[in-house]
């Protein structure tokens, strides 16, 4: 079945630096690659996903990458904030499965001011 | 739009007790999920549903029964609770309007078995 790994586990980044979190798939039928925030004592929330027919998907400060080569797709925030401070979660799921999600571990992103 | 609501918050159970956590949907949404967290970890899929009358087994499905009567409505029963079974419980709907960006997670059951 799918598996899927992020890293790091815990990044720590300057308050207007950027900030990557990487994960990686193992099954090459997956074809839809969500990326979560979840704060404290909240559910997750959906911040921006990616379908496999897309290389690169932007939202103002956040876009994500997929290789589907490689099978490894990656967050990136731009010009990080306090308020972006959260654990972000990475998760793969094939759409005729009916979105059900396979989930990484989790980055705990730390904005330091 | 209340989105999606699950109680209680918080419940501590005894080994070898039941209970049912509610979780309910306002959006007409005919994806329904639970998952546990465990600390420090992604979720799990326990159970889905795909319409109403309609359920399936996630990952971890076992010590967990679910049924779906109604399109706004997604019990998750636990019978005969496990320590195994403490753990954070996430409810989450998916819309089916073509977008999947509706996509919803409710705040959450905490439950510990003792």
């Amino acid at each position: 079945g799918e598996n899927v790994e992020q890293h790091p586990s815990t990044l720590s980044v300057q308050e207007g630096d950027s900030a990557v979190i990487k994960c990686t798939y193992s099954d090459s039928a997956s074809n839809y690659f969500p990326w979560y925030k979840q704060e404290l004592g909240k559910g997750p929330q959906l911040i921006i996903d990616i379908r496999s027919n897309v290389g690169e998907k932007k939202d103002q400060r956040i876009a994500v990458t997929l290789n589907k080569t490689a099978k490894h797709f990656s967050l990136h925030i731009t010009e990080t904030q306090p308020e972006d401070s959260a654990v972000y979660f990475c998760a793969a799921s094939h759409m005729d499965s009916n979105y059900q999600l396979i989930w990484g571990a989790g980055t705990k992103l730390i904005i330091k001011p | 739009n209340a989105g999606v609501t699950q109680t209680p918050k918080f419940r501590i159970l005894k080994i070898g007790q039941s209970m049912t956590l509610q979780c309910a949907q306002d959006m007409n949404h005919n994806y329904m999920y639970w998952y546990r967290q465990d600390p420090g970890m992604g979720l799990k899929l326990i159970y889905y549903s795909v319409g109403a009358g309609i359920t399936d087994k996630g990952e971890v499905p076992n010590g967990y029964n679910v049924s779906r009567s109604t399109t706004e409505d997604f019990p998750l029963r636990l019978e005969l609770a496990a320590p195994s079974q403490t753990s954070v419980y996430f409810c989450a709907s998916i819309g089916t309007s073509g977008s999947i960006n509706e996509q919803y997670f409710g705040p959450g059951t905490r439950l510990t078995v003792t």
